[in-house]
């Protein structure tokens, strides 16, 4: 049964600081890892998506990479701003059962001014 | 613009009560899934559509019901509520259930309190 981790649970950083979240995974058999960014009492907002024979996803600010035979996944964000304070999940496609994806308990961020 | 729809976006109602939660997407996704979110357990699926009237079960699928009549529409249905289905919900669409590297949308959510 596939199990994802994220680490740390918080995470609070001056403004213009580059940062990484971290998050793992227990079974490398994957179609994807997903990073998602959820704002209080609002629904998740896909931010990237990496494909399990890519390394790596960009996207403006936010790049995502993958390694499927350690089981980690990193989502560095440079030069963060106050606006990109949101959780940050990410969540795991295993091939026996591409109906779900198993999430993380997502990476509060807070970018302070 | 595409959206997935959910309503309402807060409940509360009484133990027993029964009640639906109402999905819509317009996106023409064939898959719609619904997971419930908790402090500490993150994200879980309750259940999921393939298409048009093929459901099945999630990981926490008790004392939850859903039908598809249309691709639209995915309601999520509590016959008997109880306290321990307090929780965030959230409906999701995909496009086909075989676009595994397409990226889920997902509603905004459902607060939904049973005292």
């Amino acid at each position: 049964k596939q199990e994802v981790t994220q680490i740390p649970a918080a995470l609070s950083v001056p403004e213009g600081e580059n940062l990484v979240l971290n998050c793992s995974f227990t079974d490398s058999a994957i179609y994807n890892l997903q990073w998602f960014r959820q704002d209080p009492g609002k629904g998740l907002t896909s931010l990237l998506l990496i494909q399990s024979s890519q390394r790596e996803q960009t996207s403006g600010r936010l790049n995502a990479s993958l390694d499927k035979s350690s089981g980690r996944s990193t989502l560095y964000i440079a030069a963060s701003q106050p606006g990109d304070s949101a959780t940050y999940l990410c969540a795991a496609l295993n091939t026996g059962t591409a109906s779900k994806l198993t999430f993380g308990t997502g990476t509060r961020l807070q970018v302070t001014l | 613009e595409a959206q997935v729809t959910q309503n309402p976006r807060y409940l509360i109602t009484v133990t027993g009560k029964k009640l639906t939660v109402t999905c819509s997407q317009n996106m023409n996704h064939e898959y719609m899934s619904w997971y419930r979110q908790d402090p500490g357990l993150g994200l879980r699926q309750i259940y999921y559509s393939m298409n048009v009237e093929v459901t099945d079960k999630g990981d926490v699928p008790e004392g939850y019901k859903v039908s598809r009549k249309e691709k639209r529409n995915f309601p999520l249905i509590l016959e008997s509520p109880s306290p321990n289905q307090t929780s965030l919900y959230f409906c999701a669409s995909r496009g086909h259930p075989s676009s595994y590297n397409s990226p889920l949308h997902f509603g905004n959510g459902t607060r939904l309190t049973v005292t």
